[in-house]
């Protein structure tokens, strides 16, 4: 079945650092893939998405790129805020499949 | 409009007693969710509602029920709850299509004593 791989965090980064969390995934077919965000007693916003291969998502200084080759779709950013502190899952198309969650917190 | 609401943000609640969830949308979306989401853990599908017809259960057990009686509502009745049923309970809409991005609430926490 469908499956998403994601690095098991927590993720703790200085202010500005650059950041990267990992995602891979398994599926049949040509999934679109998208990166959520959920700030602490909220619930999941969508961050970026991209539909498919070679598609680059970003938003708010967040990238990914839908590597087909490497079925990767891994999230940077070049320079984190202390705002960017929160819970990031990687996810496939359809509503069943995310990643683990990876906690990022950034310190001033 | 673009939002999901849910209600209430809190719930406590007796392993004998009956509560609802309730969730809200006026974004147009034909596609509603229920998740159960346990701490330190991604959201895991309970149900899905496609054009106020139930789609996918998610083998849930009874004693979570859910109920879509219009396009932009969607309930969650609770009966004879577990204490392991505590968690955040998120409700989610799209447009129809696996690969649209879903819209999250900002969920019901629930605790079973």
């Amino acid at each position: 079945g469908d499956s998403v791989t994601q690095m098991e965090g927590p993720v703790t980064l200085s202010e500005e650092a650059f950041l990267t969390i990992n995602c891979t995934y398994t599926a049949t077919g040509y999934p679109s893939l998208f990166w959520y965000v959920q700030y602490p007693g909220e619930g999941l916003q969508l961050l970026l998405k991209a539909t498919k291969a070679d598609d680059k998502g970003s938003n708010k200084g967040f990238e990914a790129t839908y590597r087909k080759e490497t079925t990767s779709f891994h999230l940077e950013k070049g320079s984190v805020q202390v705002s960017d502190s929160a819970v990031y899952f990687c996810a496939l198309s359809g509503w069943v499949t995310f990643g683990i969650g990876t906690k990022l917190q950034v310190i001033p | 409009d673009t939002e999901v609401t849910q209600t209430p943000k809190h719930l406590v609640m007796g392993m004998t007693n009956k509560k609802s969830l309730k969730c809200e949308q006026h974004m147009g979306h034909r596609a509603m969710y229920w998740y159960k989401q346990k701490a330190k853990k991604p959201p895991e599908l309970m149900f899905v509602y496609s054009y106020e017809k139930l789609s996918i259960n998610e083998s849930v057990p009874s004693r979570f029920s859910p109920e879509c009686p219009n396009s932009s509502l969607l309930n969650l009745h609770l009966h004879a709850l577990q204490p392991e049923d505590s968690a955040l309970y998120l409700c989610a809409s799209s447009p129809p299509g696996r690969g649209e991005k879903l819209f999250f609430g900002s969920g019901t926490q629930l605790s079973v004593l």
